[in-house]
Order: structure tokens, then sequence, then C-alpha cells
């Protein structure tokens, strides 16, 4: 079955305390992609990449990090989290650059 | 930049038809992609129109006019499951834009 899985699917931290979001698709996707979702504003793009070692900020990039090792993998990590980074994540894949189809089920953070 | 707007709630009854309306400002356009959210779910892909006119997929139509630089989703015969937030987004090379959303309330 075609996928993008995200995990952990809730995470509630603390202020500073380094975390990461793993994302990985099973369709070998070229492009890949992070957003984060809060009331009212939508789902804003935080990093993406086009390829194995290809990233670049998005809408919102100020406080992750990503990197592309392998093609199936896109980790979104937090090197100090505050609270302003509570939200909902999703990461995306997708064939082209047109059709962004698979979504993850999402990763609800809280940060205290 | 790109920017999307779309009505923040539309309300409408079982069986109706309802229509989402976007409008959009962007530096450059490939097309204009629909998707449903139910609350806290996943974003569902829905449609993608990348030429002017009407695509029907089921109960589901998107809209296109690239001159006007708007579009609309449209949904007949609603369901009850059809409750849902609906996001227009607009892609560009590797990025992908969302309006804001439009929350629609389906009624007995």
């Amino acid at each position: 079955e075609a996928q993008v899985t995200q995990n952990p699917r809730y995470l509630i931290t603390v202020t500073g305390k380094k975390l990461t979001v793993t994302c990985s698709q099973n369709m070998n996707h070229e492009y890949m992609s992070w957003y984060r979702q809060d009331p009212g504003l939508g789902l804003r793009q935080i990093y993406y990449s086009m390829n194995v070692e290809v990233t670049d900020k998005g809408d919102v990039p100020e406080g992750y990090k990503v990197s592309r090792k392998e093609k199936r993998n896109f980790p979104l990590i937090l090197e100090s989290p505050s609270p302003n980074q509570t939200s909902l994540y999703f990461c995306a894949s997708s064939l082209s650059v047109t059709s962004w189809q698979y979504f993850g089920p999402g990763t609800r953070l809280t940060v205290t | 930049g790109q920017s999307l707007e779309q009505p923040s709630e539309v309300t409408a009854v079982e069986g109706a038809i309802v229509q989402i309306n976007c409008t959009y400002q962007t530096s450059g356009f490939y097309g204009l992609s629909w998707y449903q959210q139910h609350d806290g779910g996943a974003p569902t892909f829905l449609s993608y129109n990348a030429l002017d006119g009407l695509e029907e997929t089921g109960r589901f139509s998107s809209f296109l006019s690239r001159s006007d630089s708007y579009g609309y989703l449209l949904l007949q015969e609603l369901q009850m499951k059809d409750s849902a937030s609906y996001f227009c987004a607009v892609p560009g090379y590797s990025t992908l834009t969302f309006g804001k959303g439009t929350m629609l309330l389906v009624s007995p």
C-alpha cells in the first residue's frame, strides 16, 4: 500500500529538548515536504526536498532543520523546541512538482 | 509570493449543492489543487486543474479560470460525511501554498 508514515503521532516535550519527527514514504517519490498547521493559518510549508541531499526552505523554516540522506526518509529536526512550535505537523510526498497527493497522518507536537 | 483567498465557512443541508470559491495571486502558476481535511486528520487530495474548465470526479467537480485567477470546488448531493475543511492550494516548483481553508458544515 502506497503510504507516508510519520512518527511519533503525538509528542509532548519541554522547551529546549531536541527532537526528531520521522517521515518515510514507500513510493520512491523524489519530492517530499513538511508542513505545520495552526488554527486560522492553514498549512504552511516548512521545508521541502527535491531529491536526496537537495533541500530548501519553505515559508516558515525558522527553528527547524531537515535532512534527506535517503530517498524514502525526510526527518524534521527541532534542535531547541519552543512553545511557538506547538502545532500539527504533516509530511507529504509527490511524484511530480504539481500534484502533491500523499500526506502522512500527522504529528501533534506540544512544547511546554 | 503567493496568496489564496477562500471563504472561512460555508453551511448547507444534506442533498444540496455547494460551491467553494478560491481566488489566487501567484508569481508563477502551474494549476490549482483542492484538498479535504476532516478534523485533525491528514489532507486528502481531491483534484488538480492545470487547464481552464471543469473536471468532474463523482460528486465533486473542480473548475479553473486562469484568466480570472479563480477556481471553485463544487460538491453535489451533499452527505453528512462531507462536513470537513476544504483547502485550495497552488503548487509551485517543489512547493505547495495553501489557502486558509473553508469549513463546510452539512446539516440534516
